[in-house]
């Protein structure tokens, strides 16, 4: 079965560091890009970050660009986020996703983990 | 940046009613890059569409993509129980991936 499992979230006070893990199983995992992508309370989805199959190039949304940096261990497959100088509007539920063949579209979902940043 | 707009915010109709879904993008999005993705309360998105008009993988042929440009319509033939739901476009067509703000499909 293809699965995504997200950990690592939890009460971060702003400007604090949390760093997100996604365990891939039941598929090649190196073979994908991997995406994060965010939800706040009772809002929307918004793309978060991008990273290529190998690890060698990586995208960001302009609202984390530069605080936040995706990576992932292929011999563990796992993704990683992390997340430094949080800010109160980075409270949501993370979602980790698989990309479909290189393609940007999002076909496989984990279930998501919540951060909360507030003092 | 392309921005994506859907309306209605809100669509109230019954089951066994047709539904039509619209996504407007502020600019043309290249090569009709365009996704709909179904999210039930407490779980994740779920893919529908890709390219604007192909199913995913075990889809029910009741979901149908259409559209080009600026303008994309997700119709649902026939609504069951099981489809209402919040809908969201996605383009794909430009380097910084963008949602629209999503539609609630709710029993009426």
């Amino acid at each position: 079965e293809v699965q995504l499992v997200e950990s690592g979230g939890g009460l971060v006070q702003p400007g604090g560091s949390l760093r997100l893990s996604c365990a891939a199983s039941g598929f090649t995992f190196s073979s994908y890009w991997m995406h994060w992508v965010r939800q706040a309370p009772g809002k929307g989805l918004v793309w978060v970050s991008r990273i290529n199959s190998d690890g060698s190039s990586t995208s960001y949304a302009d609202s984390v660009k530069g605080r936040f940096t995706i990576s992932r261990d292929n011999a563990k497959n796992t993704l990683y986020l992390q997340m430094n100088s949080l800010r109160a509007e980075d409270t949501a539920v993370y979602y980790c996703a698989r990309d479909r063949f290189w393609s940007d579209v999002m076909d496989v979902w984990g279930q998501g983990t919540t951060v909360t940043v507030s003092s | 940046e392309i921005v994506l707009t859907q309306s209605p915010g809100t669509l109230s109709l019954s089951p066994g009613e047709r539904a039509t879904l619209s996504c407007r993008a502020s600019q043309s999005v290249s090569s009709s890059y365009l996704a709909w993705y179904q999210q039930k309360p407490g779980q994740a998105p779920r893919l529908l569409i890709y390219g604007a008009s192909s199913r995913a993988t075990g889809i029910p042929d009741r979901f149908s993509g259409s559209g080009s440009g600026t303008d994309f319509t997700l119709t649902i033939s026939r609504l069951e129980p099981e489809d209402f739901a919040v809908y969201y476009c996605q383009q794909y067509g430009s380097s910084l991936l963008a949602f629209g703000q999503g539609t609630k499909l709710e029993i009426k």
